[in-house]
């Protein structure tokens, strides 16, 4: 079954801090992993989006990881600021598969 | 910049009754999704739809659900007897062509559906 975990389930940081999500994921054969931030209340927005052959993606102060032989990824989040807060969800997508496989996401919420 | 929009924003419903949540998804997009987030949970997949017809469904999206695109515009998913567990947020997306690279689906911001 494809599945996608992630951690930790949540975490408070300081405005200015970094920090790194952590996602897990089964899905084969793999097509390409996105991460997702998704305001309260509000859908999904992509923030970025790795296929095999890539490692790293950066979009201004967010940096993802993908390391496809152990089937992790991560998200960096550096000098985070109040905006921030928000969950973010690990999604992947398996070849020739119309669906999306969803973490739960991890609720990040940034304190002044 | 074109965006997925999803009408009402929240609906309240007695157990039982008949619902229709509405979608526009972006105007040259070609394949539709219906997704639902129940409180605390991940996304979970609920149909995709192409060439007027269902492409892909899950166990959720049993007899009591069903989908529409009506008029070329509205995108639409109809809960014909809702129950408790039906409560949930249910998003819409779309995507421009098909394919396993790029492609993103773009969701919308959400029917928020709360079954009394």
């Amino acid at each position: 079954k494809n599945q996608v975990e992630q951690s930790p389930q949540s975490l408070i940081i300081l405005e200015g801090k970094n920090c790194t999500l952590q996602c897990n994921y089964t899905v084969s054969p793999f097509s390409n992993l996105r991460w997702y931030k998704q305001d309260t209340g509000r859908g999904p927005v992509s923030l970025t989006i790795m296929t095999f052959s890539e490692n790293t993606k950066s979009n201004g102060r967010y940096t993802a990881t993908l390391d496809a032989d152990t089937k992790q990824s991560s998200l960096h989040i550096t000098a985070s600021q109040l905006s921030d807060s928000a969950s973010y969800i690990c999604v992947v997508s398996a070849k020739g598969n119309n669906r999306l496989a969803f973490g739960k996401g991890n609720q990040v919420v940034v304190i002044p | 910049e074109p965006e997925v929009t999803q009408t009402p924003s929240h609906q309240v419903t007695q157990m039982g009754q008949e619902v229709i949540l509405r979608c526009v998804p972006i105007s040259n997009h070609l394949y539709f999704y219906w997704y639902r987030q129940i409180l605390g949970q991940k996304v979970e997949f609920l149909v995709s739809f192409y060439n007027n017809e269902i492409s892909e469904k899950s166990e959720i999206f049993d007899d009591q659900f069903s989908v529409e695109r009506p008029d070329g515009s509205n995108f639409t998913l109809k809960i014909r007897s809702t129950k408790l567990e039906d409560s949930a947020m249910y998003f819409c997306a779309s995507r421009a062509v098909a394919g396993d690279l790029g492609n993103e689906q773009f969701f919308g911001p959400g029917t928020r559906l709360t079954v009394l």
